[in-house]
């Protein structure tokens, strides 16, 4: 049982290429979500999606877009980087939508020159 | 709007001392309530969480946390810290309301134990 999984765990990119950030769970969760962590500002919510073929925004969906066609993989797209998406992304899975404990994966360290 | 609010960005204490880390929150809906740690390089784990019932709360590694609705405030509590809890701690609030889905993250407090 891996729980969350998330690559890569470091990456650079120059501002306007796009790349993927892949997460996948093996709990059988249905809610998934995907937070950015900057200094002083704690997690914020990018996107989440109650199952699979449902997303919807959070509180700084800008710049991102999300899929889930399967219950256990939720890649995060970055359209084209900026440097202000220079940050640590984190995936994270919970069994419900609403009080339940999430999950969390190690992260992904991502700099846009 | 809710928000939490984690009163101290960073404490320092010396090992075997008693820790308090204060969250406020505030919400026009019923909550449920989280504490999250993150070590060094990590995700974040769950150290306790309060959905209902008795608002004394007691998590992993001996940390307890009590649920206080008037004052809407869930503070940390650990009676003797170690050198291993030097971690960054996060409250959290889940909620359903007209707007969807939410969980709110506090911006975090950093707690550093010396020897």
């Amino acid at each position: 049982n891996a729980g969350v999984t998330q690559t890569p765990k470091f990456q650079v990119l120059k501002t306007g290429q796009s790349m993927t950030l892949q997460c996948a769970q093996d709990m059988n969760h249905e809610y998934m979500s995907w937070y950015r962590q900057d200094p002083g500002m704690g997690l914020r919510l990018i996107h989440y999606s109650v199952g699979a073929g449902i997303t919807d925004q959070g509180e700084v969906p800008n710049g991102y877009n999300v899929s889930r066609s399967t219950t256990e993989d939720f890649p995060l797209r970055l359209l084209s980087a900026a440097p202000s998406q220079t940050s640590v992304y984190f995936c994270a899975s919970s069994d419900r939508v609403v009080g339940d404990t999430q999950y969390f994966g190690p992260g992904t360290r991502l700099t846009v020159l | 709007a809710q928000s939490v609010t984690q009163l101290d960005s960073q404490v320092p204490v010396f090992e075997e001392a008693p820790v308090e880390l204060r969250c406020n929150y505030s919400s026009s809906v019923s909550v449920y309530l989280f504490w999250y740690v993150q070590y060094p390089n990590q995700g974040l784990q769950l150290l306790l969480k309060y959905l209902s019932g008795s608002t004394l709360v007691k998590g992993i590694n001996g940390f307890e946390a009590e649920f206080n609705k008037s004052q809407t405030s869930f503070h940390l509590r650990k009676p003797s810290v170690h050198i291993s809890d030097t971690a960054e701690y996060f409250c959290a609030v889940s909620l359903q309301n007209t707007g969807g889905f939410k969980t709110i993250f506090g911006a975090g407090t950093r707690l550093f134990v010396k020897a």
